[in-house]
């Protein structure tokens, strides 16, 4: 089974700076596409940038931009120039062949002024 | 873009009573959707798979016989909590893909439903 990994509970960062979050994912598979999302004190689930698992580019999406790394089975977020919007939970997710998506544990992120 | 409508929004209920909660893909079809839990500060937790047109998967340790789900149509699952009990207040999402676009399109999410049984 897939399992999605986020080690980091909570993070911080001065707002304009810039802040990487944490994801590592375990599969078996050759085939599957990982995303990140974001979900404000709404609830409501946003697609901050997704990642084909045969494309060795990384993918950019203004501001976020990701490294993955297949052979590490990692996949990092990066947000630059952090804007006080961005303070949400964050999370981390493996689809699979199946269409279901499975979520890492979550970050907190807080943008400090 | 691609719309996913969900159902109440929120709903107190009491204890031993029966919630629906429905799940409407409102531009697009789907043959597929997904019904995740999530607590509070928590993740979201894969219940099921709904299926139009038979019966759900269910995820390891999620009772079918109380949480049903019937997904009638191209574009509506709904999901039942039976004989509710406090334990199951949560938030309820649900998910679906637009199968008229490519396969690597993403799930499209519900606004949620805020479960709070007394």
């Amino acid at each position: 089974a897939q399992t999605v990994t986020q080690s980091q509970p909570e993070m911080s960062v001065q707002e304009a700076e810039t802040v990487t979050l944490s994801c590592t994912y375990d599969t078996s598979e050759s085939d599957y596409y990982l995303f990140w999302y974001k979900q404000p004190p709404s609830r409501q689930m946003i697609l901050v940038i997704r990642q084909e698992a045969y494309k060795q580019q990384n993918a950019t999406e203004n501001r976020f931009s990701v490294n993955f790394q297949k052979a590490a089975k990692s996949f990092s977020l990066k947000i630059s120039d952090s804007q006080l919007g961005d303070a949400a939970m964050y999370f981390c997710a493996y689809r699979s062949n199946t269409g279901k998506l499975i979520f890492g544990q979550g970050t907190t992120l807080q943008v400090k002024p | 873009g691609a719309v996913v409508s969900q159902h109440p929004s929120w709903v107190i209920c009491k204890s031993g009573t029966s919630v629906k909660i429905e799940c409407r893909s409102l531009d697009f079809q789907a043959t597929t959707m997904f019904w995740y839990r999530q607590f509070p500060k928590q993740s979201l937790m894969l219940m099921a798979t709904s299926n139009e047109g038979s019966k759900a998967t269910y995820e390891q340790g999620v009772e079918k016989d109380k949480f049903l789900i019937n997904h009638a149509s191209l574009t509506l699952s709904t999901l039942t909590v039976t004989s509710a009990h406090p334990e199951d207040s949560s938030f309820y999402i649900c998910s679906a893909r637009d199968l008229g676009r490519m396969n690597n399109s993403p799930l499209h999410f519900g606004n949620g439903t805020r479960l709070t049984v007394t």
